[in-house]
Parts: structure tokens; sequence; C-alpha cells
């Protein structure tokens, strides 16, 4: 069992819709907790961080993190067709500064 | 800025060959990585090295070995090169004290036939 799970997807939504992206974790000494974009072919770049529990959010970005239930989401507002990516959940897990990665769930913006 | 450069960007050995893989960093980051990325697998990491002098084994580090040649360079080789090395590899790095997450080099596409 992979220490962080996504589901694969493709998460389909259309054009203005808000997508909602979810991710679970097993190890409970895990701190902080990631989201990156990757384009096709592309690297990952990291789109936000949460460290506390509850709501971060940035721009069209809130990121969600509830330490009892071990889930982090990603939710997208007015989803644009430039979103359409995969979206890696990652948890620092093992030690310092040391990162595990979800496989992605690709999500596939509507226009 | 350049950020985080690794060379080269594809790369096509046979079986038996040897390679290294560069990665530098230009954001006096401390700590570096080598992470792995396959379809269905996720990103898994190879190596890491916390700071200039040290390196530690991630989860995949059979049939590589690392030099942190110094705090801006990190290689990553492949001594005999498998097909089950075939990949995309990313090297990494992050500033030490609060973690505000990696940033990626833009990758190197291996395949070993």
């Amino acid at each position: 069992q992979k220490e962080v799970e996504q589901n694969s997807g493709p998460l389909s939504v259309p054009e203005g819709a808000i997508a909602s992206l979810n991710c679970t974790y097993s190890d409970r000494g895990s701190q902080s907790f990631f989201w990156y974009r990757q384009y096709s072919g592309k690297s990952p770049e990291l789109i936000m961080f949460i460290y506390s529990n509850g709501d971060k959010e940035d721009g069209r970005f809130t990121a969600q993190l509830n330490k009892a239930s071990q889930y982090v989401s990603l939710l997208i507002r007015d989803s644009q067709p430039s979103d359409s990516a995969t979206y890696l959940c990652a948890g620092n897990s093992g030690g310092y500064q040391k990162v595990t990665f979800g496989t992605g769930t690709k999500l596939q913006v509507i226009p | 800025n350049a950020g985080v450069t690794q060379t080269p960007k594809f790369q096509v050995l046979k079986t038996g060959q040897s390679m290294t893989l560069q990665c530098a960093q230009d954001m006096n980051h401390n700590s570096m990585y080598w992470y792995r990325q396959d379809p269905g697998m996720g990103l898994r990491l190879i190596y890491y090295s916390a700071s200039e002098g040290t390196t530690d084994k991630g989860e995949v580090p059979n049939g590589y070995n690392v030099s942190r040649l110094n705090k801006r360079e990190f290689s990553l080789r492949l001594e005999s090169a498998a097909p089950s090395q075939t990949s995309v590899y990313f090297c990494a790095s992050t500033n030490t004290g609060l973690f505000y997450g990696y940033t990626f080099g833009s990758g190197t596409r291996l395949t070993v036939v």
C-alpha cells in the first residue's frame, strides 16, 4: 500500500466548474503536504503546500487538510482548459524533507 | 535564474552501458534529490543528499550510485544499465529550515534497449 493514495482519474469537469481532487495518506507522522501540477512531458510544479488543519487559499486554488481523517484535497475554482494536467499529492514522510508522492490524478477541463 | 538544470534531456542506452545524469542548482539549496517517474508508479525517490558531503538511499536505490560533487551539483550514475531503468529521471532541490517543497529540474528521459 502506497503511503499517499490518489484516484488516477481522469476527472473531467466543464470549464468554469469547481474541480475537487482528493488524496489520503497513511503515515500519521506526516506534517506537511504539497500539491504539484504536471503537464504532459514536463516536470512537476509546486502549486500549494499546507501544514495546518483547515483550508488554505491561493487565488483559484484551495488546499484542505484534515489530519484526523488523514485526508488532503485541492479545489480549483473556475476551472480553465489550461488547468488540464496531472495533479500530484505529496506528503513528507520517512524523515527530514523527504517527500512521498501519490501517483497523481489526471484532470481534464472540457471547454 | 536557471533553477535546477539537468543534462542530458534525452538518452538511449544499450543494456550494460553506463552513464551519468548531471544536475546542478543555483538557488543555494542544501538538499538535493533524484526521483524516477514511471507510469502508474508515480515519483519514487532513488537517492538524496541532505547536505554537501552526505548521501542516503531512498526507496529504489538498486542499480544506481550518486555523488554530491559540491553544494550545487548532484549526479546520478547508472553503472550497468538495464531495461528496467527506462524511466524519466527528475532532480530536485530544496532549502533547509522551513520546508516549502521541491523545485524540480526539467527531467531526463532515459530509454535502455
